[in-house]
């Protein structure tokens, strides 16, 4: 299984609303990633676990909130989002952190803030 | 600071056209360079990868890369091209460390029949 999937596929919410971004993968990777990517633009990294531990968050507002809770799981929870967070949140994982050169990507949740 | 610039915003090629997309980065230490391929409606899939020996490196679907150290260059190149190669196409960067990828601003090829 060489699959990283992610739910939802599409996620449509509110300014107020508190909802969260799923992410796995059954690969025995042991780092993940957040990358956010804007229509017409490249995939920004966000956050960074390495053996289910934040080892890097690239100054991302505190409305994100990521979540390692196993070596499978990734969350991202997501809390009183702005309009301009709309985005495709993609996902990636890598087999530890020394390997990030080769990280496998799921296919995104396409966020709508309203 | 490492950073990834791709020259190229647009490119429309007729098919059997050959192509090449070009890659500079700045990062002062040993880097891993990639190439990523994100057909419509699909997710990233890597298409090839250099980390270090011959800097010529072959990928899937005939595409090959070349890293020219002193020009600090990773042009993606394929001789001829097909319909099914409209595409996003994203140069990355991996500096050294326990990071992500940094992305260049990709390149939207479009090959018309």
């Amino acid at each position: 299984d060489t699959e990283v999937t992610q739910t939802p596929k599409h996620l449509v919410m509110g300014m107020t609303n508190k909802k969260s971004l799923k992410c796995e993968q059954h690969m025995g990777h042991r780092a993940m990633y957040w990358y956010k990517q804007k229509a017409k633009k490249p995939p920004e990294l966000m956050f960074v676990y390495s053996y289910e531990k934040l080892s890097i968050n690239e100054s991302v507002p505190s409305r994100f909130s990521p979540e390692c809770p196993n070596s499978s799981l990734l969350n991202l929870h997501l809390h009183a989002l702005q309009p301009e967070d709309s985005a495709l949140y993609l996902c990636a994982s890598s087999q530890s952190p020394e390997h990030a050169y080769e990280q496998y990507f799921g296919p995104g949740t396409r966020l709508t803030v309203t | 600071a490492q950073s990834v610039s791709q020259h190229n915003h647009h490119v429309i090629l007729s098919e059997a056209a050959s192509l090449e997309l070009g890659c500079n980065y700045s990062y002062g230490g040993t880097v891993n360079l990639f190439w990523y391929v994100q057909y419509p409606g699909q997710h990233l899939q890597l298409l090839l990868k250099y980390f270090s020996g011959d800097p010529l490196v072959k990928g899937i679907k005939g595409f090959e890369a070349e890293f020219i150290k002193s020009k600090f260059s990773f042009n993606l190149r394929k001789p001829s091209v097909q319909w099914s190669d409209t595409a996003e196409y994203f140069c990355a960067l991996k500096g050294g460390g326990a990071d992500g990828l940094t992305f260049g601003k990709g390149t939207h090829l479009i090959i018309q029949p």
